[in-house]
């Protein structure tokens, strides 16, 4: 199946410093790719939707100022948390739709960030 | 999208088929049924999709019924790998609906234990 690299996998940083998360879909290319938030022992949370070549779209409650996403390319798209705060301290999951394939959506493997 | 009903937990002896239900009553006549797992800190894992006619692929059967207001996932054999939080989500999987559509809902899930 497809493949979709999240890098890193894990990041521990200082309150106030931005932290970058890259998404890379490694044999296909991903016009949209979609990122989520994991908090401990809760569902996934859609935080935005990433087109190649235009702004994302945040879901309702998102900051896009604090998360900001950058879909330059059919196969990379990054979520930078900027000024990250210990409330900010969460695992990110990216995933990508193949373009030409059915519905289906491939994940990463998860970015658990913590902020100190 | 449709809203799914699944029990919290479940446990299942290693070797022994696992039968996971998902009420989802409120499905429309486009909306496919989507089951997803997650590992312990990973990404959620792609397992099978269908509209009404029953699903098997190399993971899993998917049973669903004829009214399609509930389905079961079946892992046939379940071995202590599939211990895992198994998603059921309903959506829309028209491919001319635009990005938005491909977007996933989830909800809690079914904690699977897979008992040795």
């Amino acid at each position: 199946g497809a493949v979709v690299s999240q890098h890193p996998s894990r990041v521990i940083c200082k309150s106030g410093t931005s932290v970058k998360i890259e998404c890379r879909s490694l044999d296909f290319q991903a016009t949209t790719m979609f990122w989520y938030r994991q908090f401990p022992k809760q569902s996934l949370m859609l935080m935005a939707t990433s087109n190649e070549g235009s702004k994302a779209t945040y879901e309702q409650g998102v900051e896009k100022d604090k998360f900001l996403i950058n879909h330059a390319s059919l196969t990379l798209s990054t979520l930078t948390v900027t000024s990250a705060h210990p409330e900010d301290s969460s695992f990110y999951i990216c995933s990508a739709r193949e373009d030409r394939r059915e519905e289906k959506l491939f994940f990463g493997s998860g970015t658990q960030l913590s902020v100190l | 999208d449709a809203k799914t009903t699944q029990p919290t937990s479940m446990d299942c002896a290693e070797g022994r088929a696992a039968n996971l239900p998902c009420n989802h009553s409120t499905i429309s006549g486009n909306e496919y049924v989507y089951w997803y797992r997650q590992i312990h800190s990973q990404g959620p894992q792609y397992i099978i999709h269908g509209l009404k006619n029953n699903e098997t692929n190399e993971m899993a059967s998917l049973i669903i019924t004829e009214d399609r207001k509930s389905s079961t996932l079946i892992l046939p054999h379940a071995t202590l790998r599939d211990t895992a939080v198994y998603y059921c989500i309903v959506r829309v999987g028209n491919v001319y609906s635009g990005a938005g559509s491909y977007q996933l809902t989830f909800g809690k899930g079914t904690k699977l234990s897979v008992i040795p």
